[in-house]
């Protein structure tokens, strides 16, 4: 079984650039999250989509960001513009349907905005 | 909002044991959750608590004590392969596909 995937693995752009990053769940996973880690700092939650709606966007930091799951399969994470402190790395995860279920990590995307 | 607190880094011999301590604050509790993550990789799933006493999985254990907002992450027979970043995570409560993170605990095997 695949794991969840995401790309690219790394970004490089200027400020007021748009970047656009991507996740694969794991087949059949409903639920999808977004996370991300800046610098020095903890993972923190961005967002939560059960199957194609947003269940919880309480952590996207502003309008900026726009995540989509069109079709409740992938999920696209854009930034637009981009400014310099969303350097960081950005995580995906996804469970299967339930409340205590085990949500599987991709590897990330880091994103450098210089 | 949810506070997570452990230490940042925690050296130990191969073959040793070690104990990292997590402690939390929260408004609401759904799980105490364990990641082991190894630089540049994906955060892997070790270990999930939401009742009080100890899980134990091969050389990882984990405790929890919700009364105390506290748990622990107890690896044994270390190898030089666990040496990894240690996550403590705690799903929320009213939103049950959110977990706060602390900081991380790096753990450094020595030989």
């Amino acid at each position: 079984e695949a794991g969840v995937t995401q790309f690219p693995s790394h970004s490089v752009i200027e400020k007021g650039q748009t970047v656009t990053l991507r996740c694969d769940p794991i087949s059949g996973h409903d639920n999808l999250y977004w996370y991300r880690r800046v610098m020095g700092k903890e993972i923190k939650f961005l967002l939560h989509f059960v199957k194609e709606s947003k269940q919880d966007e309480s952590g996207m930091p502003n309008n900026r960001f726009l995540a989509e799951r069109t079709g409740g399969t992938y999920s696209t994470l854009k930034v637009q513009p981009a400014e310099l402190e969303d350097s960081g790395v950005y995580f995906c995860a996804s469970s299967h349907a339930g409340v205590n279920t085990e949500a599987f990590f991709g590897q990330g995307t880091r994103l450098t905005v210089v | 909002g949810q506070n997570i607190d452990q230490p940042t880094e925690m050296t130990a011999t191969e073959g040793a044991i070690v104990q990292i301590n997590c402690t939390y604050q929260t408004s609401g509790f759904n799980g105490l959750f364990w990641y082991q993550q190894h630089a540049g990789e994906a955060p892997t799933f070790l270990s999930y608590n939401v009742l009080d006493g100890l899980e134990e999985k091969g050389r990882f254990s984990s405790f929890l004590s919700r009364s105390k907002g506290y748990s622990y992450l107890l690896l044994k027979e270390l190898q030089m392969k666990d040496s990894a970043s240690y996550l403590c995570a705690v799903r929320d409560a009213r939103s049950w596909g959110k977990f706060q993170f602390g900081a991380g605990t790096q753990v450094v095997v020595t030989p």
